[in-house]
């Protein structure tokens, strides 16, 4: 089984650009697909980012993910930042046989 | 419109067992696998296991493995969670969630909160 390790929590201020890591603790970053989903209060998930860099059609461009496989991990960009992007976001992959979520992040815009 | 409705919240005794039921519409039930995620209050998402509806066929992560069944009832299209001997730190929100083709979980239920409390 792996792993995939977020930051607990990051800030940025409405308009700037912040970006969220999710790194693999074994395996390459690259042989499964990651996801992304963002999480607010008592809601379900909805998903962000598939296949590591695809939106969702309703998905603003201001969400962009990646893959770095030299550092082994994955990336959620938020550009433009405005204060309704405030919640937690969270990675996922799949390896066949176990369905992996990172611990979450969470976001505040101040 | 694709629509995952879960049963109401529950308040369980230690040692006890809770089962949670997930009733889909708006797509083939037999179609897509079922799966269920946890989140405690304040956590992440764990996921915990999941059922092909066409055969009930399973699949559950080790940390529930022995503690989690999961079923489907394909006259109703109705997939059950039953997870058993409950403690503490199964007081949890409780999602299903079905997988698309291209690897996200894209439809969730609204959630099922059981408390478990002596």
């Amino acid at each position: 089984n792996f792993m995939l390790t977020q930051p607990h929590s990051v800030s940025e201020s409405p308009g700037r650009t912040v970006t969220i890591s999710c790194t693999r603790s074994s395996g390459s970053i690259a042989s499964n697909y990651v996801q992304w989903y963002q999480q607010r209060p008592a809601s379900s998930p909805t998903t962000l980012i598939y296949e590591d860099n695809q939106r969702p059609s309703g998905v603003p461009d201001r969400f962009s993910g990646s893959i770095d496989i030299s550092s082994n991990s994955a990336s959620l960009s938020i550009s433009g930042l405005k204060t309704e992007d405030e919640a937690d976001y969270y990675c996922h992959s799949f390896d066949g046989i176990n369905w992996v979520f990172g611990g979450g992040t969470k976001l505040t815009v101040l | 419109e694709v629509q995952l409705v879960q049963s109401g919240a529950e308040v369980k005794k230690p040692g006890a067992t809770v089962k949670i039921s997930c009733k889909v519409s708006g797509y083939t039930f037999s179609d897509y696998y079922m799966h269920w995620v946890q989140q405690a209050p304040g956590k992440g998402l764990q996921w915990m296991g999941l059922v092909d509806p066409e055969d009930g066929e399973t699949l559950y992560a080790e940390k529930f493995q022995g503690r989690v069944i999961i079923t489907a009832n394909t006259s109703i299209d109705t997939v059950y969670m039953d997870l058993s001997s409950l403690g503490s730190e199964d007081t949890a929100v409780y999602y299903c969630a079905t997988v698309n083709p291209r690897g996200d979980f894209q439809h969730w239920g609204q959630g099922t909160l059981v408390t478990v409390s002596s």
